[in-house]
């Protein structure tokens, strides 16, 4: 099946720095990829929705200033924690679908990445 | 915005007894699909709903799709500790193109 790769899988970083987190699809072709973050025990929450060659769409209440997302390829997205504050820390996740198969196609996801701000 | 809404959050089962967690939709879903996250893992997509009433089915679990297309439900027969995990359903409304997750069904299974 398809393959999302996700890195770093782990990253500890200090309070104000910046992370970036990226995502890409392997063997496939994504116009579109999202990002999630979730919380221990809990649901994905939706934080972005990542588009090849345009501005990032934001859920809200997410800070688009926090939350840098550049989708320069049809194959890489990138998440960035500006800032990075210890509220930020949380599991990040990433998924893709395939160009090929619409808005109705499965989800890819990525092995997630957990962020922990000191 | 649409929302689903997933129960039970939370269930914990003996080896060989059943399982179920139910999928409702404030709208509805032009498809719904369903996720596995083993604890942790990341999400794995297991099957994908669209016609009205539908059911299929693997191996032992079976998936359901209402008549209304707004509610789904996934039950696994004879539980086994291999499906331990978190069972996620995540709707799409034909206006949207993100698929709107539901919080989750985290399944325990004692041996």
């Amino acid at each position: 099946g398809a393959v999302v790769s996700q890195h770093p899988s782990w990253v500890i970083c200090k309070s104000g720095t910046s992370v970036k987190i990226e995502c890409r699809s392997l063997d496939f072709q994504a116009t579109t990829m999202f990002w999630y973050r979730q919380f221990p025990k809990q649901s994905l929450m939706l934080m972005a929705t990542s588009n090849e060659g345009s501005k990032a769409t934001y859920e809200q209440g997410v800070e688009k200033d926090k939350f840098l997302i550049n989708h320069a390829s049809l194959t890489l997205s990138t998440l960035t924690v500006t800032s990075a504050h210890p509220e930020d820390s949380s599991f990040y996740i990433c998924s893709a679908r395939d160009r090929g198969t619409g808005f109705a196609g499965e989800l890819f996801f990525g092995e997630g990445s957990r962020l922990t701000v000191l | 915005g649409q929302q689903v809404m997933q129960i039970p959050q939370y269930q914990h089962v003996q080896e060989g007894e059943d399982f179920t967690t139910y999928c409702n939709s404030s709208t509805t879903l032009s498809n719904i699909q369903w996720y596995k996250q083993r604890p942790g893992g990341h999400p794995v997509f297991l099957i994908q709903l669209v016609k009205s009433g539908e059911v299929k089915k693997q191996k032992r679990l079976t998936f359901q799709f209402g008549e209304a297309k707004k509610n789904s439900s996934l039950h696994i027969t004879a539980t086994q500790t291999t499906d331990v995990g978190t069972y996620f359903c995540a709707g799409k409304n034909s206006g949207y193109s993100t698929l709107t997750f539901g919080k989750g069904t985290m399944l325990l299974v004692s041996p």
